[in-house]
């Protein structure tokens, strides 16, 4: 175990609605990465929060925000969901915004009706 | 061209055999390499890291990168069935050092 949780650990929603995910990190992490897995493939970046600044973000569109709050926990929220949102999504805690190794949580899964 | 492409499987292992993984990246400046193991269902778990030319080893597994040819390998010696994953190979490029590139993944069996 990593010591990093998300909820919930399923969800199913309809195409247009709006979802928040949650990520508590690692004590002592101050900074919270998301990535998106799609079946078959390997995760991909959404963003980067470090102390509670988007420190980083990948080819994701708008309609996906995040926040981190002072205690270094997180939310990814998705708005108008899509079909092609239907994924695993995987919170990972890091000691800094550098550091190498992140520690992924177990993850949400999210299908998209 | 992707950034990071892994051969896409799935290999299939006798129980006691060798299993091989390999992995490229585009970007020349990437300089941290990590394996991780995948179970179905499951999240991401982090096996091992390498930083310089050669080979690291960490019990059964066996890291080897080589920068000139932008390759990273791992071998599992004595494959057992709890082996049985997808293998994610993921680097940190110099120029966006906060977050992980990760291959598709290979799928492993080992047979008993």
């Amino acid at each position: 175990e990593t010591g990093v949780t998300q909820s919930p650990t399923h969800l199913i929603k309809t195409r247009g609605q709006q979802v928040t995910l949650r990520c508590s990190s690692q004590s002592g992490h101050n900074t919270v990465s998301w990535y998106q897995q799609a079946l078959g493939q390997g995760p991909q970046f959404i963003f980067q929060y470090y102390r509670e600044e988007e420190n980083g973000r990948g080819n994701f569109p708008p309609r996906f925000s995040g926040l981190q709050f002072p205690n270094y926990s997180s939310e990814l929220n998705v708005n108008a969901l899509e079909l092609d949102d239907s994924a695993l999504y995987l919170c990972a805690s890091s000691l800094d915004s550098v550091a190498d190794t992140q520690y992924f949580g177990p993850g949400t899964r999210l299908t998209v009706l | 061209q992707k950034e990071v492409e892994q051969n896409s499987g799935p290999l299939s292992v006798p129980e006691g055999a060798i299993a091989s993984l390999n992995c490229t990246y585009s970007d020349r400046g990437s300089q941290s390499f990590f394996w991780y193991r995948q179970y179905s269902g499951k999240s991401p778990e982090l096996i091992m890291f390498i930083y310089s030319n050669g080979d690291k080893e960490d019990g059964r597994f066996t890291a080897q990168l080589n920068k000139a040819s932008q390759y990273v390998s791992l071998l599992i010696r004595d494959s057992q069935p709890s082996d049985s994953a997808t293998y994610l190979c993921a680097v940190k490029e110099r120029s966006n050092d906060y977050k992980l590139s990760f291959g598709a993944g290979t799928t492993v069996t080992v047979r008993a």
